[in-house]
């Protein structure tokens, strides 16, 4: 069974623009989460999508965005971008929620410059 | 409610033992346990979905105590390979994919 996958894996940006992100889950999961992990604040819950639907949101401004579509593959958005948005982005996928073990991704590196 | 994970880290000779413990000052309804190692993404080690739920992968072994909103993981005989750090996580609410993870604790094992 193919896992997690993240793509890009690597992304560099400059203040102001715009990123999307993409995440595809194991095959059979419908819920998808997005975290943000820095150094200084560790794993940050940012969205949940189950069945095309945000069913959570963290504490993130409206800059970060995210869908999911009816193969429940996901994109997080990031728009204006900021210095501090520089992080890993990890997506987890899992059968439907939180009774579930989450299989995480391997990230997406975002730097912004 | 972010959980507290103690220690902040820990370093270990081969062969040693070692306690995480994970605590929160809400109601904990599971607990999730995941192992990351450099550059790599964390790995899910065990879920405990209800008090007094022990469970056991090789020798790391995890313990849930709901009322004390508390849980332990345990590494037995440590091995090179248990280096990383390990975050606990809680659910955000119900049955979602919503986890508050701890700040997590490094452990590092020594030849």
């Amino acid at each position: 069974k193919a896992g997690v996958t993240q793509t890009p894996r690597y992304l560099i940006k400059t203040r102001g623009q715009q990123v999307t992100l993409s995440c595809s889950p194991i095959s059979g999961h419908r819920s998808v989460s997005w975290y943000q992990q820095t150094p200084g604040q560790g794993l940050q819950f940012l969205f949940e999508y189950f069945s095309e639907t945000q069913r959570n949101k963290g504490n993130f401004p409206g800059r970060f965005s995210g869908r999911q579509f009816s193969n429940s593959r996901s994109e997080m958005n990031v728009s204006t971008l900021e210095l501090g948005d520089s992080a890993l982005y990890l997506c987890a996928s899992s059968l439907d929620g939180t009774s579930n073990e989450q299989f995480f991704g391997p990230g997406t590196r975002l730097t912004v410059l | 409610q972010q959980p507290v994970q103690s220690p902040q880290a820990v370093i270990l000779r081969e062969g040693e033992d070692a306690v995480i413990n994970c605590s929160s000052s809400k109601a904990l309804y599971s607990v999730h346990w995941y192992r990351q190692k450099h550059g790599e993404a964390p790995v899910f080690l065990m879920i405990l979905l209800k008090g007094g739920e022990q469970k056991g992968h090789e020798k790391i072994s995890a313990s849930f105590n709901e009322k004390k909103q508390q849980s332990s993981l345990y590494l037995t005989a440590s091995q090179l390979s248990y280096s990383g750090t390990y975050f606990c996580g809680s659910p955000g609410s119900g049955n979602t994919g919503k986890l508050i993870f701890g700040q997590g604790t490094t452990l590092q094992v020594k030849p």
